[in-house]
């Protein structure tokens, strides 16, 4: 069985500053991984996906994330924060087959951004 | 292109009462996902469903939760007899294919009284 663990429930960035989101997975077969954010009393938003083509995965608002098998991470990074960054994150995997694509989401990090 | 829409947005139940949470997929897919996301916490699997199937539901409750996605209409999870514990983010999810991702919709906050 796929889980996911998302290290940190909470981080606290300056304006400006780096944004790192930890994420691991443990799997037997490296699975698709996902970003989202969530806002508040919205639904999720796809930040990026990998989906074993590049291991560096490039996706919306500035964020990045790097797949390294070797460390079963899928850390999430900007290098400038906004404080629309603001939001809580959600790290998932899923293991597409015929049985369907379910995700398997981390507990999440909320995300506060100082000016 | 409408995406996945879920209604109410909120629901106020008060404990013993129904709850129906409805989820239209996006136009032309047949594969629904319902999650819940308790407070403070991330969102959990429910229950996976094919147009007039259910696939997984490995993680419905044993009791009181029910979920359907007919031929035509709307998929809708049924909370029977909601206690204050079901208070909760429900969100739903589809897809058109088991190989690609799916789109959420923006929830149903169930709010038991």
């Amino acid at each position: 069985a796929q889980s996911v663990t998302q290290l940190g429930s909470h981080v606290s960035v300056s304006e400006g500053a780096l944004v790192l989101l930890r994420c691991n997975y443990s799997s037997s077969v490296p699975p698709y991984l996902f970003w989202y954010v969530q806002y508040p009393n919205q639904g999720l938003q796809l930040l990026l996906k990998y989906t074993s083509a590049a291991t560096l995965v490039k996706g919306i608002n500035g964020f990045e994330a790097e797949f390294k098998k070797s460390e079963t991470s899928f850390h999430l990074t900007k290098p400038s924060a906004h404080m629309s960054d603001a939001a809580e994150y959600f790290c998932a995997a899923a293991s597409f087959k015929a049985a369907g694509n379910k995700l398997t989401f981390g507990g999440g990090t909320r995300v506060l951004v100082k000016p | 292109n409408a995406g996945v829409m879920q209604n109410p947005r909120h629901l106020v139940r008060r404990r013993g009462q129904e709850a129906r949470l409805r989820c239209s997929p996006v136009k032309g897919h047949s594969h629904v996902y319902w999650y819940r996301q308790l407070p403070e916490e991330g969102l959990k699997f429910m229950v996976y469903l094919q147009k007039e199937n259910i696939i997984d539901e490995s993680g419905m409750p044993k009791e009181r939760f029910s979920a359907e996605f007919p031929k035509e209409g709307p998929s809708i999870l049924r909370i029977q007899q909601v206690v204050r514990g079901d208070s909760a983010a429900y969100f739903c999810a589809s897809s058109p294919d088991v190989y690609t991702e799916a789109f959420f919709g923006q929830g149903t906050r169930l709010t038991v009284v």
